[in-house]
């Protein structure tokens, strides 16, 4: 199985802050990453598909960068709204697997 | 509007069977893929398999094949997940998701997936 694995696990940020998530690939995956917004209590919310695609309906300060195996997700002005664990989903192969989650938090 | 609607939380004793669904409305229900995903307590999400409503293919993750059965039932749009006996580490909240894809730029045989949109969930409680 192909492990992914994100950093920071947590982070603080404020209102305005350009905030960056991680996500690495035990091996190779091309741009077969997606990347979901989790907030509590709630299902995730797609973002990214196909490493760089901005789902319909999603803001434009979101966006998915990065091939092979390290892939960035960059939130270029956090809005309060964006408070939430992201969590980022290779499709290279199945079983298809999910990095364990970053959290953001207010500062 | 592209929904999927699961049922309510279950609580359920060890060795109990159990049967969860999530109903499709707002698109052609059969046409596409529906796929599960567990997240257990504070953990992150693992997916277990994904089912062809047109006609019931089912591919499973090595992790949870023998473990759950996935069905699905088009004539009224709704897919199941089930057990047949519980166990407490079953315990998990579990989200059904409709299944996307589209040909890759880079590979001509490669294929996008990703799941969009989600069913509320279910939570899954399994105690003695």
């Amino acid at each position: 199985d192909i492990q992914m694995t994100q950093s920071p696990s947590s982070l603080s940020a404020s209102v305005g802050d350009r905030v960056t998530i991680t996500c690495r690939a035990s091996q190779s995956i091309s741009n077969y990453l997606n990347w979901y917004q989790q907030k509590p209590g709630k299902a995730p919310k797609l973002l990214i598909y196909a490493g760089s695609s901005l789902q319909s309906g999603v803001p434009s300060r979101f966006s998915g960068s990065g091939s092979g195996t390290d892939f960035t997700l960059t939130i270029s002005s956090l809005q309060p709204e964006d408070f939430a664990t992201y969590s980022c989903q290779q499709s290279y192969s199945t079983p298809w697997t999910f990095g364990q989650g970053t959290k953001v938090e207010i500062k | 509007e592209v929904q999927l609607v699961q049922s309510g939380a279950e609580v359920k004793k060890p060795g109990e069977s159990l049967k969860i669904s999530c109903k499709g409305s707002g698109y052609s229900f059969s046409s596409y893929w529906i796929g599960w995903v567990r997240q257990m307590p504070g953990k992150g999400l693992e997916w277990m398999g994904i089912i062809y409503p047109g006609d019931s293919d089912t591919r499973y993750s090595p992790s949870f094949e023998g473990q759950v059965t996935i069905s699905a039932d088009k004539s009224i749009n709704t897919a199941y997940l089930q057990w047949s006996s519980l166990k407490a580490s079953d315990t998990a909240m579990y989200y059904c998701a409709r299944h996307l894809y589209s040909p890759s730029q880079l590979h001509p045989s490669g294929t996008y997936n990703w799941f969009d949109p989600w069913g509320q969930g279910t939570l899954v409680t399994v105690s003695s």
